[in-house]
């Protein structure tokens, strides 16, 4: 029972930002937000996790809203690599559940 | 390349056979998952081993065996399989279980498409 809601697929042009939502409205103070993303038959890959503040690394950006509500994972500067399952995953009893994502294509 | 290596990639079985996938990190994790993904649902977390310690079972049929030698292997043994356990097998590690559950990443391997016929 993911405790995430996304919609189910975006598209985004090649060297666009990509802006994928993520509602959690019913999350703890003490729970943390994790992306993950898959791309077609490879295993998961981390990308980012935040619990109040913004985040950044060399993949992307994470944007938490202040009441802790909602999310956005930002790619900064899309690639056509950058097509895949986007997972926003908040843990339910402690264990990382997986959703059914977002499934980003990238536009050339 | 995440650290963790599944083998085999691609596995057709037969019901009656018995077959092993294997998972391995030299990440210096101590703690493996197994997760199953069927086509179009969510993954499914089966096994968590931590310190060569079974701490899950997500009520798994005991068709599927894991096997945890060592922090560095995590294998899962297969017999009597059903059509319906053709899925993606995925294995991933962290740290540790406690970390992983608090706020760490896990690494996940490439995965093992299995295929019972």
């Amino acid at each position: 029972d993911a405790k995430t809601t996304q919609p189910p697929s975006m598209d985004c042009a090649e060297g666009r930002a990509a802006n994928l939502p993520c509602n959690h409205s019913t999350i703890s103070g003490n729970e943390y937000v994790y992306w993950y993303r898959q791309i077609h038959s490879q295993g998961p890959q981390y990308i980012i996790h935040g619990l109040k503040n913004n985040e950044t690394n060399e993949m992307a950006s994470l944007i938490i809203t202040e009441d802790r509500k909602s999310s956005t994972l930002i790619l900064p500067h899309a690639t056509l690599r950058d097509t895949a399952v986007y997972y926003c995953i908040v843990r339910v009893e402690k264990k990382l559940t997986f959703g059914t994502g977002t499934r980003l294509t990238i536009i050339p | 390349e995440t650290g963790v290596t599944q083998t085999p990639r691609h596995l057709v079985m037969g019901m009656t056979n018995k077959k092993s996938l294997k998972c391995e990190q030299h990440l210096g994790h101590n703690a493996m998952y197994w997760y199953k993904q069927s086509a179009k649902k969510p993954l499914e977390l089966m096994f968590v081993y931590n310190f060569k310690e079974q701490t899950e079972n997500n009520s798994v049929p005991s068709r599927f065996s894991p096997e945890c030698p060592n922090s560095s292997h995590l294998f899962l043994h297969l017999h009597t399989l059903q059509p319906e356990d053709s899925a993606l097998y995925l294995c991933a590690s962290s740290q540790d279980r406690d970390i992983y559950y608090m706020n760490t990443e896990a690494f996940f391997g490439q995965g093992t498409r299995l295929t019972v016929v």
